[in-house]
């Protein structure tokens, strides 16, 4: 049972660059969130998802797409990469809103 | 919306000695709280989560309590150990219509010498 699984681990955009950073849950989870956390800092919510083609904003959306074709998975999009971007960013999946979240490792991006 | 306040930042305490971390939140509609701990460069884990039904919960040597009129709980650890080194977040759940999630505090250093 692999949890949530994201990739890359670690990853260096120049500024203007996009990438998608990927999210995969085995646990038919229909709550799937994004979370961005700066150094030294708590976890802020980018987008979550409440099950497939359904996703809404959170705290931080700005500069940030999702989309949620499947249950399963739960790719973010970064347009035109600024430094403000650069932190550390948690997938997290749950069985409801309620419910503990279970984290992936976390994607390390810099953006120079 | 929902606001989590979380203190201390940071707490050190010696090994065997009591560790309490406070939450306030701001929404009296939020039912589920709970608390992660994050050790350095890891994912952060659940380690107790308590529910607005619930005064208390204990777990081993971690406990939380739950005071929904003054809208705060707590995290209490006894007899702390060095692996209980790390940060610790609280969070409260946050409903927007039908949908919900978690807001979190902005995480509490615990440093436990030996």
């Amino acid at each position: 049972n692999a949890g949530v699984t994201q990739t890359p681990k670690f990853r260096i955009l120049k500024i203007g660059q996009s990438m998608t950073l990927q999210c995969a849950q085995d646990m038919n989870h229909n709550y799937m969130y994004w979370y961005r956390q700066d150094p030294g800092m708590g976890l802020k919510l980018i987008y979550y998802s409440v099950g497939a083609g359904i996703t809404d904003k959170g705290e931080v959306p700005n500069g940030y797409n999702v989309s949620r074709s499947t249950t399963e998975d739960f790719p973010l999009r970064l347009e035109l990469a600024a430094p403000s971007q650069t932190s550390v960013y948690f997938c997290a999946s749950s069985s409801g809103p309620e419910a503990g979240y279970t984290f992936g490792s976390g994607t390390r991006l810099t953006v120079v | 919306g929902e606001n989590v306040e979380q203190h201390p930042s940071t707490l050190s305490v010696q090994e065997g000695d009591s560790a309490v971390i406070k939450c306030t939140y701001s929404d009296s509609a939020s039912n589920y709280f709970p608390w992660y701990k994050q050790e350095l460069g890891k994912r952060p884990q659940l380690i107790i989560d308590i529910r607005s039904n619930v005064g208390e919960k204990k777990d081993q040597r971690i406990a939380v309590t739950l005071n929904k009129t003054a809208k705060h709980f707590s995290l209490h650890i006894t007899e702390t150990q060095p692996e209980d080194s790390a940060v610790y977040f609280c969070a409260a759940s946050r409903f927007v219509g039908s949908q919900g999630n978690l807001i979190f505090g902005k995480g509490t250093k615990l440093s436990v010498k030996p």
